[in-house]
């Protein structure tokens, strides 16, 4: 049973740069795409990008200038940096991997809390 | 972008009640929409995938149908841990987007 963990900092201040790791267990890694997935307290999901084993990423245009994805194929993980955070970007960010064929979510991490609060 | 809407919001049912959720897309998707399921302080579980395909370990009162803009989730009978909130999400382009949710609630 393939699980994902999230692991970072629950609060930051503005202006700081959001750094999150994402470890899988129970499967590996490679010849799968991951993403990041955010939610605002109380409000809907938005998708922060994907990224391939292979270093291939495609992240959604809205925060586009401020991410950064990377994955660590020998550590079974994969991060996440969202530069010049503000009080929008407080949300449980989640790690899922996107299911093969049609493109879906399929395993999910718990999800962290990220506060940014000055 | 595509933009994905979901219909009601909000709905109050009953155990044993037959449920219906609408999800519209801005343009077509095919049948690259996905149904998930969300439980307070949890994350989201995936239902149904590609329109109509039950996701395994999903329970078969579940369903889904449609095609191109107009998408149906279908629970046949309520059951006590369907209570939730619910997202339908489009995976036909990025940026990948989803459905502002359905808030199921017992009556």
């Amino acid at each position: 049973q393939v699980q994902l963990q999230e692991s970072g900092p629950g609060l930051m201040k503005p202006s700081e740069t959001l750094s999150l790791t994402c470890t899988v267990s129970g499967g590996s890694i490679s010849s799968y795409y991951w993403s990041w997935i955010r939610q605002p307290p109380g409000k809907g999901l938005e998708w922060i990008g994907y990224i391939h084993n292979s270093g291939s990423t495609n992240y959604n245009p809205s925060l586009k200038s401020r991410v950064t994805m990377s994955i660590d194929t020998s550590k079974n993980h994969f991060s996440l940096k969202l530069s010049s955070v503000t009080a929008a970007d407080t949300a449980v960010y989640f790690c899922a991997r996107v299911g093969r064929g049609y493109v879906n979510f399929d395993y999910w991490g718990q999800g962290t809390l990220v506060t940014v609060s000055s | 972008d595509i933009q994905m809407t979901q219909s009601p919001s909000s709905l109050s049912a009953s155990i044993g009640d037959r449920v219906t959720i609408t999800c519209r897309a801005s343009q077509s998707v095919s049948v690259y929409l996905n149904w998930y399921l969300q439980k307070p302080g949890k994350a989201p579980k995936l239902l149904i995938y590609a329109a109509s395909s039950l996701q395994s370990g999903v329970p078969s009162r579940f369903s889904g149908s449609g095609s191109g803009t107009d998408f149906t989730l279908t629970i046949s009978s309520l059951q006590p841990e369907d209570f939730a909130t619910y997202y339908c999400q489009q995976s036909y382009s990025t940026p990948y987007s989803f459905g502002q949710g359905t808030k199921l609630e017992i009556k």
